[in-house]
């Protein structure tokens, strides 16, 4: 089995801060995703690569960047941390866009 | 763009209970529906997943799929405490040459012993 490491676990941040956001996988999946989640709510799509070097935007990316410079990882920017935002930020791979997604257990992040 | 929509938001249900939960989407050349399901604090877990219109049943779940009406769902059978969480639908989209993931907003479901 492989696993999927996002790394800080708990982000704070302030104002107007550039934060970046890691995540690694050992499935040698070659599709990764950024989704947010705000607290209980469905997932929103920031950004996604179906291989290195490809980044494709969601939904979401406005105010974000990512980079997809190795197979196994997939950073994710918040350019300007808005205050009083609070929400987890989920890194997921697969084989492919249409199979199942594994998620990391995410970074939570809070901007004072 | 592909919308993406759960119902209900959330739902009780005695234990022992059949659970029915829907989602409906926009886009009918969608190839790939799953659901999700996440217990608090953790991280969202594949529970299951299906390609072509018609039913698949893995033991107490039931995933429905009828792609003329947009429409699939995810049904459990003798509900247990421990099926409580959000169960999160989601939906391939085509967009730009390639396949994203569209999630729904969600159902969260407390099964009461």
């Amino acid at each position: 089995g492989g696993i999927i490491t996002q790394t800080p676990k708990f982000l704070i941040g302030q104002e107007g801060q550039k934060l970046t956001l890691k995540c690694q996988q050992n499935f040698n999946h070659d599709t990764m995703y950024w989704y947010r989640q705000d607290s209980g709510k469905g997932l929103r799509l920031i950004y996604y690569s179906i291989t290195e070097n490809d980044l494709q935007k969601g939904d979401l990316s406005e105010g974000y960047d990512a980079s997809r410079e190795k197979k196994s990882s997939f950073s994710l920017t918040v350019t300007s941390a808005q205050k009083n935002e609070m929400a987890v930020f989920l890194c997921a791979s697969s084989i492919s866009s249409q199979n199942t997604l594994y998620f990391g257990a995410g970074t939570r992040l809070s901007v004072l | 763009q592909q919308k993406v929509q759960q119902s209900p938001e959330s739902l009780i249900v005695p234990e022992g209970a059949m659970t029915s939960l829907n989602c409906t989407f926009s886009d009918s050349a969608s190839q790939y529906f799953a659901w999700y399901r996440q217990h608090s604090g953790k991280a969202p877990k594949a529970l299951m997943s299906i390609f072509s219109n018609g039913e698949k049943e893995e033991g107490r779940f039931t995933i429905h799929l009828n792609k003329a009406s947009l429409h699939f769902s995810l049904h459990i059978r003798d509900s247990q405490p421990s099926d409580s969480a959000l169960y999160l639908c989601a939906v391939s989209y085509a967009s730009s040459g390639s396949w994203q993931l569209i999630f729904g907003s969600g159902t969260q479901l407390t099964v009461m012993p």
